[in-house]
């Protein structure tokens, strides 16, 4: 039983392309995230949906596009890609955004590579 | 703004050792602080959060203790076992999103 699933698990495109990446939550959770992970293996928060609500928004370019079509899924889309998008992008989800937080459950993570 | 250092960045231990992972952070102003485990190529498991209010939490052979005055955590693992290895991630949250740490990269040899 997957709590967190995301697809494609590794994505290799080219410059200049449009992409997307999908994620889903089978937990009943109200929170969703995205987080990028660098090649120096930092990772940091992207964006925050509560309810499909945006809550959070980083210093992200805005040719990432977070979508959340319901409750369950929060998917990312990105245009015209760049070489530094180049990372593994991961999916959480939590019980509530509150400001004490719950524990957050990630998923197996994408691999993008931009060539 | 918040920043996350992990110490050591990498440990190798014998198996069957205990071994302490540090974890710091510069605002002391957070709501809880959890510590992650990644294995290679998958996602990251949730292991303990402790609440700002607590000082230790325990799971089977893991102890996180926080000393929120001081801005530090220690993950305590007992009887390591060559399935331990992995990476271990730090994150505090506060005002902000969670704030992660680099890691501790930790490799038991049997």
């Amino acid at each position: 039983d997957t709590a967190v699933s995301q697809t494609p698990k590794y994505l290799v495109t080219q410059m200049g392309n449009d992409k997307s990446i999908k994620c889903e939550q089978n937990l009943g959770h109200d929170t969703m995230y995205w987080y990028k992970q660098d090649s120096k293996k930092f990772l940091k928060i992207m964006f925050s949906y509560n309810n499909k609500e945006l809550i959070i928004n980083e210093t992200v370019p805005n040719r990432f596009s977070p979508k959340s079509p319901d409750k369950a899924h929060l998917n990312l889309h990105i245009n015209s890609l760049e070489l530094g998008d180049s990372a593994v992008y991961f999916c959480a989800s939590s019980q509530r955004s509150g400001i004490s937080g719950d524990t957050q459950y990630f998923g197996p993570g994408t691999r993008l590579t931009v060539l | 703004k918040q920043e996350v250092t992990q110490i050591p960045a990498a440990l190798s231990v014998p198996e069957g050792e205990n071994l302490v992972l540090n974890c710091s952070f510069t605002d002391s102003a957070i709501y809880n602080l959890q510590w992650f485990r990644q294995d290679p190529g998958k996602g990251l498991t949730s292991l303990l959060l402790i609440q700002s209010s607590q000082r230790e939490q325990t799971s089977g052979r893991l102890n996180a203790s926080l000393d929120k005055s001081s801005g530090r955590s220690t993950l305590y693992i007992a009887a390591s076992q060559p399935g331990d290895s992995a990476t271990y991630l730090c994150a505090v949250r506060g005002n902000t999103p969670l704030v992660f740490g680099k890691g501790t990269r930790l490799s038991v040899i049997a």
